[in-house]
């Protein structure tokens, strides 16, 4: 049982660069979402989804895209990169069909744009 | 729309109690706790959703008052494994409505020998 999934878990980037980090779960999670984290700071969400083809925006959405078209995989695509997305970014799932029931986190990406 | 977490820091010595807070401008469905260690990913910890009531993890518990909009979490008997960045997350309603798990600033934990 592989859990939350996520590629690849280091990446340095040029500024203007494009690319998409990957995030995949195996427990039939409807909900899915991105968080990146700077240096000391706490979880900021980007993007979530509640099941295939239904997204909306976090706290921080500008510079990055999603789509659901799998309850499996919930990539998050960076457009154009800039400094200002250095961060380490984790992917989460649960589900929302049991009440009380947490937040699954992958074991995150660390990008760096240079 | 992010809740508020006090105290940013503590040290304790092993076997000390703590208590960490998490405060909400808005009404909450719910309140989660997580724990993460350095370098890692966050990891569940327990999930409040009605008012008063508390819950355990071995000797780590919390409450949450739903009229005051707060949790706390305590720390008891503190274990050298228990260090690490706390975090309170606060959603205002059930996922399958679009809903947002917002998460605090974090708390960290340091625990001495």
């Amino acid at each position: 049982n592989a859990g939350v999934t996520q590629t690849p878990k280091f990446q340095v980037l040029k500024t203007g660069q494009s690319m998409t980090l990957q995030c995949a779960q195996d427990m039939n999670h409807e909900y899915m979402s991105w968080y990146r984290q700077d240096p000391g700071m706490g979880l900021r969400l980007i993007h979530y989804s509640v099941g295939a083809g239904i997204t909306d925006q976090g706290e921080v959405p500008n510079g990055y895209n999603v789509s659901r078209s799998t309850t499996e995989d919930f990539p998050l695509r960076l457009l154009s990169a800039a400094p200002s997305q250095t961060s380490v970014y984790f992917c989460a799932s649960s589900t929302t069909g049991i009440v009380g029931y947490g937040y699954t986190f992958g074991s995150g990406t660390r990008l760096t744009v240079v | 729309q992010q809740p508020v977490q006090s105290p940013q820091a503590v040290i304790l010595r092993e076997g000390e109690d703590a208590v960490i807070n998490c405060s909400s401008s808005k009404a909450l469905y719910s309140v989660h706790w997580y724990r993460q260690k350095h370098g890692e990913a966050p990891v569940f910890l327990m999930i409040l959703l009605k008012g008063g009531e508390q819950k355990g993890h071995d000797k780590i518990s919390a409450s949450f008052n739903e009229k005051k909009q707060q949790s706390s979490l305590y720390l008891t008997a503190s274990q050298l494994s228990y260090s690490g960045t706390y975090f309170c997350g606060t959603e205002f309603h059930f996922k399958a409505a679009g809903n947002k798990l917002t998460f605090g600033g974090g708390t960290r934990v340091l625990v001495k020998p």
